[in-house]
């Protein structure tokens, strides 16, 4: 069964930093895509970054380019985000979903529960 | 990097048929077919309905397909039933470097 398993999350003042994980289980790890999706309280799905399978191809969404960094170990099966420069409009539920593919087409058939970040003072 | 366009809101009888549509551009909807639906209950995670614009995963009923024409894909759900009442999003691929947008998302009411 395909596991995927956030944590991290919390509440963290502007400008701070937050690593976000995902522990990922019953599949390998390593020959799928990765990807990163926010759900602001009440609001739609945003896209926010993947990774290919080897870490070769990356992307973000432009509110994000320059403050969060995405990176995978595939010894571990985990999937990482970095976020720094922590702003009020990233505040989110944060979810880790697998890609469908290697290379990472941004189709995502499995989705974890989500951990909550609220930027705040 | 702009949102896909989707109705914020559709509705029909049960037993009648749905289409919400998809509207990007050449860069993302148009340029490639790798066009993803999502429905999403309250307070839960996302569920893959339609993937590669018309490709149903496993367990997903042919109630549900998918279709694409220039820059708009769209989703039809014929049959409704009262379980399909929920939130659904397009996404689509938009380019190398593993870039994704999705849809506003549509509230789907089963009257």
């Amino acid at each position: 069964e395909v596991q995927l398993v956030e944590s991290g999350g919390g509440l963290v003042q502007p400008g701070r930093s937050l690593r976000l994980s995902c522990a990922a289980s019953g599949f390998s790890f390593d020959d799928y895509a990765m990807h990163w999706v926010r759900q602001a309280p009440g609001k739609g799905l945003e896209w926010v970054s993947g990774i290919s399978w080897n870490s070769g191809s990356i992307g973000y969404t432009d509110s994000v380019k320059g403050r969060f960094t995405i990176s995978r170990d595939n010894a571990k099966n985990s999937l990482y985000l970095q976020m720094n420069s922590l702003r009020a409009e990233d505040t989110a539920l944060y979810y880790c979903a697998k890609d469908i593919s290697y290379s990472g087409y941004v189709q995502f058939d499995y989705w974890g529960q989500g951990t909550l970040v609220t930027v705040s003072s | 990097q702009s949102a896909l366009t989707q109705p914020r809101s559709v509705s029909g009888s049960p037993g009648q048929s749905v289409t919400i549509s998809c509207t990007g551009t050449s860069s993302d909807v148009g340029g490639y077919n790798y066009v993803s639906w999502y429905q999403q209950h309250p307070g839960k995670a996302p569920k893959l309905m339609i993937y590669d614009v018309s490709k149903r995963p496993s367990g997903v009923p042919d109630r549900f397909s998918g279709s694409k024409s220039g820059n708009t894909a769209s989703l039809t759900i014929s049959g409704l039933q009262a379980e399909d009442e929920a939130d659904y999003y397009c996404c689509s691929y938009a380019g190398s470097y593993t870039l994704g947008v999705f849809g506003g998302g549509t509230k789907l009411t089963v009257l």
